[in-house]
């Protein structure tokens, strides 16, 4: 059964602190997406992969948020300094054709700020 | 401005009682519309594609429409376990920074 891990699930932090989520996407999947939802802003996309390529992460604030893509198994999302506003939960996807079609989400990392 | 607006914001139906859910939206250059649903603490799960107007798909008691300014999606005779939140989403003008997720539909379905 093909799907989309992420860790961790849950992640308590303090303000400052760096943070780390971890996606493996589904095997031959070639397009990673991260997204962060919350009740105020729905499901917002921050950054896309495709072939490991980062395409776009204008939807990230980069200052204190990149992600990566070291091989094709592993999509990482951090977060340094933390603040109380990046409390949210973030989802990873993956998708195997270009430009929208069905993206298959994991079942997103709560992350908790204070 | 581009948008994606979703309505209701909730729904309350009675086991059996059809009903359809909208997705409306104000983008230039549609490349497709997405159907997703979320159950509470999961992550949004694939329902269906659609490309253009007039396209249709169906999955068991789901079936999604698509017109030049909007979608639906019908759930006929609907059962406790439809119960979750619809999210459609819309990809337009080329690249995935164009995707726009609308707030959603939280659907109860009442036995």
């Amino acid at each position: 059964d093909a799907r989309v891990t992420q860790t961790p699930r849950h992640k308590v932090t303090e303000m400052g602190q760096e943070v780390t989520m971890r996606c493996q996407p589904i095997l031959g999947h070639n397009t990673v997406f991260w997204y962060r939802q919350t009740m105020m802003q729905g499901l917002e996309l921050l950054a896309y992969f495709r072939n490991r390529a980062p395409l776009d992460d204008s939807g990230m604030p980069k200052d204190r948020f990149s992600a990566e893509m070291p091989d094709a198994t592993l999509a990482t999302l951090k977060i340094q300094p933390s603040e109380p506003r990046d409390s949210a939960v973030y989802f990873c996807a993956s998708g195997s054709r270009q430009g929208g079609y069905e993206q298959y989400f994991g079942p997103g990392t709560r992350l908790t700020v204070t | 401005e581009d948008q994606v607006t979703q309505s209701p914001e909730a729904l309350r139906l009675q086991e059996g009682e059809s009903s359809s859910l909208n997705c409306s939206y104000t983008v230039s250059g549609l490349r497709g519309l997405f159907w997703y649903r979320q159950d509470p603490g999961k992550g949004p799960e694939f329902l269906f594609t659609l490309y253009s107007a007039g396209e249709e798909k169906e999955k068991e008691r789901l079936k999604a429409t698509l017109t030049k300014k909007e979608s639906f999606l019908h759930i006929t005779a609907p059962k406790p376990e439809d119960s979750a939140t619809y999210l459609c989403a819309v990809w337009f003008s080329g690249g995935y920074n164009k995707l726009i997720f609308g707030a959603g539909t939280r659907l109860a379905v009442h036995p």
